[in-house]
C-alpha cells in the first residue's frame, strides 16, 4: 500500500549541532522524494528534493540521501540554528498515469533547535 | 510565497453547514492537489485534478467535492459539516515533469466546526 514512514516524531538538538530525521517508503515505483518545513500557521514550503536517479543532494546546510534498494530517504541538517525549528515532512512519489503522481507524506517530526 | 493562493485564510462555520475553499494555482501549473491536515491524522490527499480532469482521488468524503475550472482554478466543496471535519486544509500546484512534479502548497485555509 501507499505509506510512508517518518522518524522520529520529536527532535530537539543544540544549537550547532547536527539534525537527522529518517523516512521509508513502500512503494519501489516512488521516483521523487520531497521535504517541506513547516512553520506555525503556514503551509509546507519545498525545502529540498531528491530523484530516483540520484544518491545524495545538497544544498548548504541541508543534504538528503536515498537508498531505493532498502526504500530509506534521510535529511540531515548541519549546523542547526534556532530558525530551522519546525515541523519537518518527508514524502514520496506515487506515480499514476503519464507523468503526473501524489505524494504521500509522513506523519512530521517536530524539530526544536534550543538557543 | 508560493505562488498558490487559497481563500478564505480562515473559516468558522456550524455543524451541518456547506463551505466552499478556492485555490489559484501558480501561474502556468495545470496540476491542482487538495491536502487535509489534521493533528492525528497529518497531511492526507484528498483529490487530484490536472487540466480540469479529476486524475486521482485519496482519502475524500462522498461529502466533499472538488472541480477545477477552464481558468484552472480549483474549489474545494465540503457540505454536511461534522466537527472532525475542522482542519487545514491545503491546496498545491504543479506542473508535470518527466521524472516526477515539484509540488508547491499554498498557505491554507483553516475550518473549524462548531
Amino acid at each position: 500500500g501507499e505509506n510512508v514512514e517518518q522518524h522520529p516524531s520529536t527532535l530537539s538538538v543544540q544549537e550547532g549541532d547536527s539534525a537527522v530525521i529518517k523516512c521509508t517508503y513502500s512503494d519501489s515505483a516512488s521516483n521523487y522524494f520531497p521535504w517541506y518545513k513547516q512553520e506555525l500557521g503556514k503551509g509546507p514550503q519545498l525545502i529540498i528534493d531528491i530523484r530516483s536517479n540520484v544518491g545524495e543532494k545538497k544544498d548548504q546546510r541541508i543534504a538528503v540521501t536515498l537508498n531505493k534498494t532498502a526504500k530509506h530517504f534521510s535529511l540531515h541538517i548541519t549546523e542547526t540554528q534556532p530558525e530551522d525549528s519546525a515541523v519537518y515532512f518527508c514524502a514520496a512519489s506515487y506515480p499514476y498515469g503519464g507523468a503526473t503522481n501524489k505524494l504521500i507524506f509522513g506523519t512530521g517530526t517536530l524539530l526544536a533547535v534550543q538557543p | 510565497d508560493s505562488g498558490v493562493t487559497q481563500t478564505p485564510k480562515h473559516l468558522i462555520t456550524a455543524t451541518g453547514q456547506r463551505v466552499t475553499l478556492r485555490c489559484s494555482p501558480r501561474s502556468g501549473d495545470l496540476s491542482v492537489y487538495w491536502y487535509q491536515q489534521s493533528l492525528d491524522q497529518g497531511l492526507q490527499f484528498l483529490i487530484h485534478y490536472y487540466n480540469g480532469e479529476e486524475r486521482a482521488k485519496g482519502n475524500i468524503l462522498e461529502r466533499f467535492s472538488a472541480q477545477q475550472f477552464p481558468d484552472l482554478h480549483s474549489e474545494l466543496n465540503l457540505s454536511s459539516l461534522e466537527l472532525g471535519d475542522s482542519a487545514l486544509y491545503f491546496c498545491a500546484s504543479s506542473s508535470p515533469r518527466v521524472a516526477g512534479n515539484t509540488i508547491y502548497f499554498g498557505e491554507g485555509s483553516w475550518l473549524t466546526v462548531v
